[in-house]
């Protein structure tokens, strides 16, 4: 069964950071593109950022770039959002999803982050 | 940017009833290369991350019951749920997968009536 799991969510005041892990399972890790994918409150689906399998290819929304950093240690399964100087608009439920290419198959159930002072 | 616009954002339909749901993108999401429209639609409950229902424009995802059904080409689309049941009330999105940044539309909010 495939499984993702994020964590590393919570309070943090502006101009703060914050690392988001989503552990994998059950599927060819090392064979998946991974993407991250935000929804504020009440509001729809906005994509963050990609990586590919070999993390030489890293894509991301313009509202984001130079603030946030996709990773991914296929040793481990795992993928990653570094998130700095976080803004309030940042606050959303941030999703891990994997796919071939950028298409999205699979989803965690989402980590919550919220940016207040 | 593509731009994906979606129509109506909400829509009530009676049990058993066809609902039809639209989507438009900015731009052609049609490949040249392969002839494959680069569109998937989500359906997400209360709670709940997207599902996957639909990519390619009309190909069901597995374990997707024959109910729904995608359409469409370069860039006008349609989702259809020909006979909708209960749980089946959710938001809908499309998607274009076909360039960076990929994105979303507004979503469409499905009730019973």
């Amino acid at each position: 069964e495939v499984q993702l799991v994020e964590s590393g969510g919570g309070l943090v005041q502006p101009g703060g950071s914050l690392r988001l892990s989503c552990a994998a399972s059950g599927f060819n890790f090392n064979n998946y593109w991974m993407t991250w994918v935000r929804q504020a409150p009440g509001k729809g689906l906005e994509w963050v950022a990609n990586i590919n399998q070999d993390a030489n290819e890293r894509y991301y929304v313009d509202s984001v770039k130079g603030r946030f950093t996709i990773s991914r240690d296929n040793a481990k399964s795992s993928l990653y959002l570094q998130m700095n100087s976080l803004r309030v608009e940042d606050t959303a439920v941030y999703y891990c999803a994997a796919g071939g290419g950028f298409l999205v198959d699979y989803w965690g159930q989402g980590t919550l982050v919220t940016v207040s002072s | 940017d593509i731009v994906m616009t979606q129509s109506p954002d909400s829509l009530a339909v009676s049990l058993g009833e066809r609902a039809t749901i639209n989507c438009k993108s900015s731009q052609s999401v049609l490949s040249s290369s392969n002839n494959k429209n680069y569109l998937a639609w989500f359906q997400q409950k209360p709670g709940q991350p997207p599902k996957l229902l639909i990519y390619w424009a009309s190909t069901r995802e597995s374990g997707v019951p024959d109910r729904f059904s995608g359409s469409g080409s370069g860039t006008d689309f349609t989702l259809t749920i020909s006979s909708l049941q209960a749980e089946d009330v959710a938001v809908y999105y499309c998607q274009q997968y076909y360039s960076s940044p990929i994105t979303f539309g507004q979503g469409t909010r499905l009730e019973s009536k």
